[in-house]
C-alpha cells in the first residue's frame, strides 16, 4: 500500500537558521511527490513537486526539496528560516493509476522562533 | 484567477442532523476532489470527480455521505445523519485534466463540529 511518513510532529528552528522537514514514502511504481503548506484557517497551498529529472527541486518562498530514490525520501529544506514560515507542512505522494489521488502524511508543524 | 471557493466556512450541528457543503472549483478544472482532514491528521480523499462522473469513492462512507457534481462544475457534499467522528475540516480541491495536471488547488475548507 502507498504511504507517506513524516516522522516529526514538530520542528523548531531559530530564525535565520536552515530548516529541514523530513518525509519518506512507500509506493509501487514511480512516485510523484509534493509538499503543501497550511496556515491557520487556510486551505493547503502548493509549495513544490518532484515528477522527474533533477533530484533537487526548487519551489515557492525559497523552499527546496531533495528526492532520494535509494532512501525513499523527499525532505523539505530552506537555507534560512523566517518567522513567517511557521505553519503546518504536509508531504504527499501521487501514484498514477486509474485515479490520481494524493496520499498525505500526518503533517509536521514548523515553529520558527525570532 | 479565482481560487477554489467553499461555503460555509464553519458549521456546528448536533449528531444525527444533516449538513451540506458547497464547492466551486477553479474555472476549467475538470477534476474535483473532496478530502476530510481530521485534527492531527493529513487530508484523506473521500471522493474524486472527473467532470460529472465519479472516479474514486472508495473511502466515502456511503451509508451517510453523498456527493454530486451534476453539471461538471459545482459540487455538494452531504452528511446525513452526522456522527461525532465526522468533526473535521472538509477540503475541496480541483485540478485540470490529464496526467500532466500535477497540482491540486485547495479551497479554504469547511470546519464541521458535531456536538
Amino acid at each position: 500500500a502507498q504511504s507517506v511518513a513524516q516522522p516529526e510532529d514538530q520542528v523548531n528552528v531559530a530564525e535565520g537558521n536552515p530548516l529541514t522537514v523530513k518525509c519518506t514514502y512507500s509506493v509501487s511504481g514511480n512516485p510523484y511527490l509534493f509538499w503543501y503548506v497550511q496556515y491557520p484557517n487556510r486551505g493547503l497551498q502548493f509549495l513544490l513537486k518532484y515528477i522527474t529529472g533533477d533530484n533537487l527541486v526548487k519551489g515557492s518562498y525559497g523552499f527546496e526539496a531533495e528526492f532520494n530514490k535509494s532512501q525513499t525520501s523527499f525532505h523539505l529544506k530552506k537555507p534560512s528560516a523566517l518567522v513567517s514560515d511557521s505553519a503546518l507542512y504536509f508531504c504527499a505522494v501521487r501514484v498514477l493509476t486509474n485515479t490520481d489521488k494524493l496520499i498525505f502524511g500526518t503533517g509536521t508543524r514548523l515553529q520558527v522562533f525570532p | 484567477e479565482a481560487g477554489v471557493a467553499q461555503s460555509p466556512r464553519y458549521k456546528i450541528i448536533e449528531k444525527r442532523q444533516s449538513v451540506a457543503f458547497w464547492c466551486n472549483p477553479i474555472s476549467g478544472h475538470a477534476t474535483l476532489y473532496w478530502y476530510q482532514q481530521i485534527l492531527g491528521q493529513g487530508p484523506k480523499l473521500l471522493i474524486q470527480f472527473q467532470n460529472n462522473g465519479v472516479v474514486d469513492d472508495s473511502q466515502l462512507p456511503k451509508d451517510r455521505f453523498s456527493a454530486e457534481r451534476l453539471k461538471g462544475v459545482d459540487s455538494t457534499l452531504k452528511i446525513q445523519p452526522a456522527k461525532l467522528e465526522d468533526s473535521a475540516v472538509y477540503l475541496c480541491a480541483s485540478s485540470s485534466m490529464g496526467v500532466s495536471s500535477y497540482e491540486q488547488y485547495f479551497g479554504p475548507g469547511t470546519r464541521l463540529t458535531v456536538t
